[in-house]
């Protein structure tokens, strides 16, 4: 499968722990993205990389996430001491350019 | 602050039918917008995207139509069928500079149903 994959694609975490999330975009893709999904709303920009450089973030990332893409190749988006408002699915994707192809997600949910 | 409206937020169309789904835009320097359909427990995938030089693109039974002037864009799904049943959103960007992040703006989703 030569889509963007992400793992783990669930996740149930108490109030106060940290986790951490792994994309691995569609090989040579310079571009990856993370988006947050809330029910019932559409994707909300999160952060961007070019290669390993993030060069864009949301104000939607607080100084509770951050985001790595360590030799522009997979990402990691970590949480810490996780909210209960952090309940969302957890988007990837990844772009050459323009078109975005998105993975399957990964729905967090905290207790 | 919603950038992109889009309505309805669900629709019942019938099979074969003509399914339309409507947004707006408010910010002037976007010039590429897409729209994706996302099933239950899968991310969204790209259905069409048009660019603003152009008032309509087609591609099979998926249409969209570009008024600038009022900034709004249509999805129309024609002879719809109940495997179109999902939730479409439509989306704007800003590439025409060829620099920065490409980011989308979502609407909020229709959730389309297609009854037999």
């Amino acid at each position: 499968d030569t889509g963007v994959s992400q793992n783990p694609r669930h996740k149930i975490t108490k109030r106060g722990q940290n986790v951490t999330f792994r994309c691995d975009p569609i090989s040579e893709h310079n571009r990856l993205y993370w988006y947050r999904q809330t029910l019932g709303q559409g994707p909300e920009f999160l952060t961007y990389f070019q290669n390993e450089a993030q060069l864009e973030k949301s104000r939607l990332l607080s100084d509770r996430f951050s985001a790595e893409r360590p030799k522009g190749s997979f990402s990691t988006l970590e949480i810490q001491r996780t909210e209960q408002g952090d309940s969302a699915m957890y988007l990837c994707a990844s772009s050459p350019w323009g078109r975005e192809y998105f993975g399957p997600g990964t729905r967090l949910l905290v207790l | 602050q919603q950038q992109v409206k889009q309505s309805p937020q669900s629709l019942i169309v019938q099979k074969g039918g003509i399914s339309i789904i409507n947004c707006a835009y408010e910010n002037t320097a976007f010039d590429y917008f897409p729209w994706y359909q996302q099933f239950p427990g899968k991310g969204p995938a790209l259905l069409i995207a048009i660019r603003p030089d152009v008032s309509e693109k087609k591609e099979g039974r998926f249409t969209i139509s570009f008024n600038k002037s009022a900034k709004q864009f249509s999805l129309h799904i024609m002879d719809s069928q109940p495997g179109d049943s999902a939730t479409y959103f439509c989306a704007a960007s800003m590439v025409g500079s060829g620099a920065g992040s490409y980011q989308l703006t979502f609407g909020k989703g229709t959730k389309l149903s297609v009854i037999p």
